[in-house]
């Protein structure tokens, strides 16, 4: 079946400026998570998604960055005045239900943000 | 603060030896610890995952050992093939506390010579 899938594969911006970056998860997964992943570096967790519990949003590294889940499927992250720290690659994943046995995170194969 | 570490950055081995990445953890609450491995220019992929309640956990050709006394974990691949080439990352996670957010180690690169 279909995986994770991410949009777009590759995002240039200019410093200041607004992106917006979508997740659609494998279908039926509830719970969905944003990780970044700088040049050479390992996945930092930005936010989680479960049902419709309020967002974990622990990671999110200040105020420009936010993200939504609408209908409990497609998430869009947003990152406001972009500047160049923020270059990096953003990945999604989503489980079927953490918890239990079966919530292993699936990966989509990310997007890679250059703020020039 | 909490944090997965790896010992080695990068990992060199022949096609057909057997190949032990290793990751020392620091939070000892975590209950779930998972091996990703990930290719250049994609996602990570999920390898195998072992609970707390357990110290070994076999897969096709890969096995975990998860040593909760010094806080390791230890993914080793058999017969290592070309294929295996990328990095490899342990993660962990404390359900009970964090839901289902994961923490990443650095990664270890793995290299297979033909």
């Amino acid at each position: 079946g279909a995986g994770v899938s991410q949009s777009p594969s590759n995002k240039v911006t200019e410093k200041g400026k607004d992106v917006e970056l979508r997740c659609d998860p494998i279908s039926g997964h509830t719970a969905l998570y944003w990780y970044r992943q700088s040049l050479g570096q390992g996945l930092e967790f930005l936010i989680y998604f479960q049902g419709n519990s309020a967002p974990d949003k622990s990671g999110l590294p200040s105020d420009r960055f936010s993200a939504e889940r609408t209908g409990g499927s497609v998430s869009t992250l947003t990152i406001q005045r972009t500047q160049q720290e923020d270059s990096a690659v953003y990945l999604c994943a989503s489980s079927a239900e953490p918890g239990l046995s079966t919530d292993t995170q699936y990966f989509g194969p990310g997007t890679r943000l250059t703020v020039l | 603060g909490e944090s997965v570490g790896l010992h080695l950055p990068t990992l060199s081995v022949q096609e057909g030896d057997n190949s032990i990445i290793n990751c020392a953890y620091s939070n000892s609450a975590s209950d779930y610890f998972i091996w990703y491995k990930q290719e250049s220019g994609k996602g990570p992929q999920f390898i195998i995952d072992i609970r707390s309640n357990m110290d070994k956990r076999q897969g096709q050709r890969v096995t975990v050992l998860l040593n909760k006394t010094v806080k390791h974990l230890s993914l080793q691949i058999a017969a290592t093939q070309p294929g295996d080439s990328a990095v490899y990352f342990c993660a962990e996670n404390t359900r009970r506390n964090q839901g289902g957010k994961l923490i990443f180690g650095q990664g270890t690169e793995l290299s297979v010579k033909p």
